[in-house]
């Protein structure tokens, strides 16, 4: 059974970096057979995609978060992390990682982590 | 860009059929996810490539996909079916998804 499990501060400061790691069990990053991805959802709001990797360390982003976003795999400790930088409170969010199936055409993701919620304040 | 729309609400009457439309520009030419999110929970899958299901989400629970529009139809729905439907895309490189769809079970 594959799982998901976040992990990192839950409050930044506005125009500090926020880091998260993402810890997969019962799958290996180093597969292949997958991408990894964060998704994010402030409260009360919808659902958006950050980004994602592959174990070669291929990342697509979101054009919205480009700028600010890098995703990064340590296929040793079957992790995956998301570093967003120059925060402001419009990042505050729950933040998931989660595993997507990606068939060029089409994609989905199954499972997600439990998220993790971080805050932007001062 | 890329959009997804969906209707911000539905409202079913216990037993009867939902159903929640996610509209795009030459959707069906696309293929949807369909995700249920429930108070404080992580969302699940629960539809991909328009139609399939996973193995643990009810036959009752049921997806399409034609012109513009994909649609999530649930079939004699429950109280449990009440939650917050997000459908999905993969567009020129990018994930985007709809705004979300509030099921109400009254």
């Amino acid at each position: 059974q594959v799982q998901l499990q976040e992990s990192g501060p839950g409050l930044v400061n506005p125009s500090q970096t926020l880091s998260l790691t993402c810890t997969v069990s019962g799958d290996s990053i180093s597969s292949g057979d997958y991408y990894w991805s964060w998704i994010r959802q402030p409260a009360g709001k919808g659902l958006e995609w950050i980004g994602r990797i592959y174990t070669s360390g291929s990342t697509n982003y979101n054009p919205s978060l480009k700028s600010r976003v890098t995703i990064s795999v340590d296929r040793f400790q079957n992790q995956f992390s998301l570093r967003l930088t120059s925060v402001t409170a419009a990042d505050t969010a729950v933040y998931f990682c989660a595993r997507e199936t990606w068939l060029v055409q089409f994609n989905w993701f199954d499972p997600w982590g439990q998220g993790a919620p971080v805050t932007v304040s001062s | 860009s890329y959009e997804l729309t969906q209707p911000p609400s539905v409202s079913v009457s216990p037993g009867q059929t939902a159903n929640i439309t996610c509209s795009g520009d030459k959707l069906g030419n696309k293929y949807a996810s369909w995700y249920q999110q429930k108070p404080g929970q992580s969302p699940v899958l629960v539809l991909y490539e328009n139609t399939k299901r996973p193995s643990a989400i009810p036959e009752r629970l049921s997806g399409s996909s034609s012109g513009n529009t994909a649609s999530l139809t649930i079939s004699g729905t429950q109280a449990m079916d009440e939650a917050d439907y997000y459908c999905q895309a993969w567009d020129r490189s990018t994930v985007v998804f709809g705004g979300g769809t509030k099921l109400t079970v009254l």
